[in-house]
């Protein structure tokens, strides 16, 4: 079973970090692009970053490139985000999500994790 | 970057009966379109990809079509857990966009 399990939302204040794991299982976690999704509550799905397989191409959102950075360890099974710098408008639940691998539509989500940002 | 436009914002429907959503494309996305369902504090939920191919799952209450830059769900005999909010996702190419999402509510 395809298993994404979120951890390292919470609380920070406006200019703060805070690390995001996304940690799988129950795929081969090595061949699967994976991609990081934001919603505001109550409101749409944002595309955020997305990593390749083997963590050496990566892309953002204009709204977050420069302040956050997507990693992967492909040892470990996880996915980071880590986002620096944060602003009030970075408040959302994250989502980690996976790229089905032939077909590119995203097939699992992870449970989500809320951040928020707020001084 | 490809703008995907759902209609309506919110549609209200009785259970048993059918519910109609569209989601339009502004330029072609060929058959790279997914639907997806979410639920109040859970992650959305594959129901479709590749415009009409249902995933695992899914019941066959649950129909898509389309292709290019019009696309339809349909849901026939709404049942109570079918009142969500439901989204679609281009993956032509990149960026991938979603669609502002459609509220379905009991009427």
């Amino acid at each position: 079973e395809v298993q994404l399990v979120q951890s390292g939302g919470g609380l920070v204040q406006p200019g703060g970090s805070l690390r995001l794991s996304c940690a799988a299982s129950g795929f081969t976690f090595s061949n699967s692009w994976m991609h990081w999704v934001r919603q505001v509550p109550g409101k749409g799905l944002l595309w955020v970053s997305r990593i390749n397989s083997d963590g050496s191409d990566t892309k953002y959102a204009d709204s977050v490139k420069g302040r956050f950075t997507v990693s992967r360890d492909n040892t470990r099974n996880t996915l980071y985000l880590q986002m620096n710098n944060l602003r009030a408008d970075d408040s959302a639940v994250y989502f980690c999500v996976r790229r089905e691998l032939s077909e590119n539509y995203y097939d699992f989500w992870g449970q989500g994790i809320l951040v928020t940002v707020s001084s | 970057e490809i703008v995907m436009t759902q209609s309506p914002a919110t549609l209200s429907v009785s259970p048993g009966e059918t519910a109609t959503l569209s989601c339009r494309a502004s330029q072609s996305v060929g058959s790279s379109l997914a639907w997806y369902q979410q639920k109040p504090g859970r992650p959305p939920r594959l129901l479709f990809y590749g415009a009409s191919t249902r995933a695992t799952g899914i019941p066959v209450r649950f129909s898509a079509t389309g292709s290019g830059t019009e696309f339809t769900l349909t849901i026939n005999s709404l049942q109570s857990e079918d009142f969500a909010v439901y989204y679609c996702l281009h993956y032509n190419y990149w960026p991938y966009s979603f669609g502002q999402g459609t509220e379905l509510e009991t009427k």
